[in-house]
C-alpha cells in the first residue's frame, strides 16, 4: 500500500488557480469514487474540503474543486486566497476497507 | 457539536508500548467508524486504521499489523489505539477521526508519541 504520489509543492498569486495532483493505481484512485482532499495549517488537524472526488461539505467555499480522470484525481483552487496557503493531502480507499494519503502537496500564495 | 478528545502526549523507550484515547461526544457513538492517523513530525500522514464502536471490528494497515491493536469502551465512548514494540520512527503526532462516510469528518486535537 504505496502513499499516493502528489507534487512537493506548488504556487500562484492571489486570484490565480493552482491544481494540484494525486496519483495512485487502479486499486485506489481508479477503482473507488472515494478520493478525498485535506486542508492542514501548521500545528493543527486536517480538514475535509473534498470528498467522493468532488463533493464539498457544507462551509467549504466553492472555490475548491474536485475531479479525476484514470487513476489520477486534482485538488483546484481558483480565486488563490491567503488563507489557503497550508498543507494539502489527497487520501483514497483502497479496497478491503482500507485507505491511503497522498504524500502531500505545500500550497503558497505568492 | 461533534467532539473528540484525545489523551495527552507520552515519551516512550524503544520496544515499549502506548496506548492513547479518543473520547467523543455530540453524536451517537455508536454509529461510526472512528480512524486513526498519524503524521511524523514534518512529514505527511499515513492512515493506521479503523475501529467500528458498536461491532468492535477492526481493519489495520498492513505494515503495523501485529503491533497495533484497536479497541472502544462504549460505555464511556470511547476508543483506544495501542502501539507496542515502538521503534523511534513511531514518533509521530497521532489523530482520531471519525468518519460519516467515505471521509473523516471530524479530527480529534493529536496526542504526540516520542520514543527516545
Amino acid at each position: 500500500q504505496s502513499a499516493l504520489t502528489q507534487p512537493p509543492s506548488a504556487s500562484g498569486s492571489p486570484g490565480q488557480s493552482v491544481t494540484i495532483s494525486c496519483t495512485g493505481t487502479s486499486s485506489d484512485v481508479g477503482g473507488y469514487n472515494y478520493v478525498s482532499w485535506y486542508q492542514q495549517y501548521p500545528g493543527k488537524a486536517p480538514k475535509v474540503m473534498i470528498y467522493e472526488v468532488s463533493k464539498r461539505p457544507s462551509g467549504v467555499p466553492d472555490r475548491f474543486s474536485g475531479s479525476k480522470s484514470g487513476n489520477t484525481a486534482s485538488l483546484t483552487v481558483s480565486g488563490l486566497q491567503a488563507e489557503d496557503e497550508g498543507d494539502y493531502y489527497c487520501c483514497s480507499h483502497a479496497g478491503s476497507d482500507t485507505y491511503v494519503f497522498g504524500t502531500g502537496t505545500k500550497v503558497t500564495v505568492l | 457539536q461533534v467532539q473528540l478528545v484525545q489523551s495527552g502526549a507520552e515519551v516512550k523507550k524503544p520496544g515499549a508500548s502506548v496506548k492513547v484515547s479518543c473520547q467523543a461526544s455530540g453524536y451517537t457513538f455508536t454509529g461510526y467508524y472512528i480512524h486513526w492517523v498519524r503524521q511524523a513530525p514534518g512529514q505527511g500522514l499515513e492512515w493506521m486504521g479503523w475501529v467500528h464502536p458498536n461491532s468492535g471490528g477492526t481493519k489495520y494497515v498492513h505494515k503495523l499489523q501485529g503491533r497495533v491493536t484497536m479497541t472502544r469502551d462504549t460505555s464511556i465512548s470511547t476508543v483506544y489505539m495501542e502501539l507496542s514494540s515502538l521503534k523511534s520512527d513511531d514518533t509521530a503526532m497521532y489523530y482520531c477521526t471519525m468518519s460519516s462516510s467515505p471521509r473523516f469528518d471530524y479530527w480529534g486535537q493529536g496526542t504526540l508519541v516520542t520514543v527516545s
